[in-house]
């Protein structure tokens, strides 16, 4: 049951062209959604999340949205550099003492200087 | 560097054997989760502490995995008769515990096992 969804495995963007990319989801008691960045031999590094009572944040060059009737968000960054390849996931959580983080499969970016 | 860390950060064993992954957190941070990942799928949870309390367990913990944080400090994660389906990436994450929902949950560089 893969209540978090990322269906490009993989994704090819031009330096200083936007990224987008995508997550959908299936619950909806998801409060919370994240985005992290993972290089390889690292852990996942944390970008940006997003509160469920919001539609849009931004910090610097990523931006996320939450379009919450489609269970759907996406996470854009412009411009692309080439420092930006990795995998990113996108993770939920649900409101609770735990606060654990339910990820989706990730998506690799890569970025063509 | 005052992030988490994680040792040893490879480990091959045969397997049958035992084997035990130590995670130091963020000093000061009272919540601490451990994660496995294998390949080509996101990491997924597997407990979760507050301080020592080990307050939920995936039912991917089988009974052969056991975790501890003793102090509330460092946790430690054993696997007992270890298992070829063990092989995976197994990562440790800590937070602050105090603004509750989102909030920011920082990973080490994990441990990956492989079992012969």
């Amino acid at each position: 049951d893969q209540q978090v969804k990322q269906n490009s495995p993989s994704l090819s963007v031009q330096e200083g062209r936007i990224s987008i990319l995508n997550c959908d989801y299936t619950n909806s008691m998801f409060d919370y959604f994240l985005w992290y960045k993972k290089y390889p031999a690292e852990g996942p590094t944390f970008l940006i999340s997003i509160s469920s009572i919001k539609d849009k944040n931004e910090d610097g060059r990523f931006t996320v949205f939450l379009n919450k009737s489609a269970k759907h968000l996406s996470l854009h960054i412009v411009p692309s550099q080439p420092g930006d390849s990795a995998v990113y996931f996108c993770a939920a959580t649900i409101g609770g003492a735990t606060n654990k983080l339910i990820f989706g499969t990730g998506t690799l970016l890569a970025v063509q200087p | 560097d005052t992030g988490v860390s994680q040792n040893p950060r490879h480990k091959i064993t045969k397997r049958g054997q035992n084997v035990t992954f130590r995670c130091d957190p963020i000093s000061e941070h009272n919540r601490l989760y451990w994660y496995r990942q294998t390949l080509g799928q996101g990491p997924e949870f597997l407990t979760y502490f507050q301080n020592e309390a080990q307050l939920e367990k995936s039912r991917l913990l089988s009974d052969r995995f056991s975790a501890e944080r003793p102090k509330g400090s460092f946790s430690t994660l054993e696997i007992q008769r270890t298992e070829q389906g063990d092989s995976a990436m197994y990562l440790c994450a800590s937070s602050l515990g105090l603004a509750g929902a989102g909030e920011t949950q920082y990973f080490g560089p994990g441990t990956r096992l492989l079992v012969l």
